[in-house]
């Protein structure tokens, strides 16, 4: 089992929805992030948390809106969005950021969006 | 704009022979590289890493490094069907926002029985 827990694992909505998605990890890492990934695409960089705070936007559309409560848990909050939005979303963590060269990211398992 | 170049693959090999997977990168200040393996719908999981010049091994895995060439590869040894996998390689710089982890497209990798 992943120590990064990503929720829901599937997610279908429709362009006019709201909805979350949900990660928490309990290993004390300090730095959280949020990646895009395609079909047959590499992992895409979308926000960075460092301490809580927002230290990357990579030119995200504001109907993502990414929210890190506390130190364990991140948020990614969605609202009218398009087909082509539909991906594999991922969640991952670091000791810190600059940890994050010392020992990788730690990835959870995804939700699967599709919007219709 | 800093990049991670792979072959997309797929690379074919057949079960008991050694996968070779290359990747090259264009930041000459990344410090910090790293193999994951995504299985199909999968989420990326990470087998190695390694810092410095030369050769890391890990069971069957070897990681190799060589910076001044920006070349970056992964050795599997006595491949299995069970790694069959796109195998993405990822590369860390240092420094402000840029100290991020950069994925390649990833090699696809299929081991026949």
């Amino acid at each position: 089992d992943t120590e990064v827990t990503q929720t829901p694992k599937h997610l279908v909505m429709g362009m006019t929805n709201k909805k979350s998605l949900k990660c928490e990890q309990h290993m004390g890492h300090r730095a959280m992030y949020w990646y895009k990934q395609k079909a047959k695409k590499p992992p895409e960089l979308m926000f960075v948390y460092s301490y809580e705070k927002l230290s990357i936007n990579e030119s995200v559309p504001s109907r993502f809106s990414p929210e890190c409560p506390n130190s364990s848990l991140l948020n990614l909050h969605l609202h009218a969005l398009q087909p082509e939005d539909s991906a594999l979303y991922l969640c991952a963590s670091s000791q810190d950021k600059s940890q994050g060269g010392n020992y990788g990211y730690t990835f959870g398992s995804g939700t699967r969006l599709t919007v219709v | 704009q800093k990049e991670v170049e792979q072959n997309s693959g797929p690379l074919s090999v057949p079960e008991g022979a050694i996968a070779s997977l290359n990747c090259t990168y264009s930041d000459r200040g990344s410090q910090s590289f790293f193999w994951y393996r995504q299985y199909s719908g999968k989420s990326p999981e990470l087998i190695m890493s390694i810092y410095s010049n030369g050769d890391k091994e890990d069971g069957r895995f070897t990681a190799q490094l060589n910076k001044a060439s920006q070349y970056v590869s992964l050795l599997i040894r006595d491949s299995q069907p069970s790694d069959s996998a796109t195998y993405l390689c990822a590369v860390h710089g240092y420094g402000g926002s840029q100290g991020n982890l950069i994925f390649g497209k990833g090699t696809k990798l299929s081991v026949k029985p």
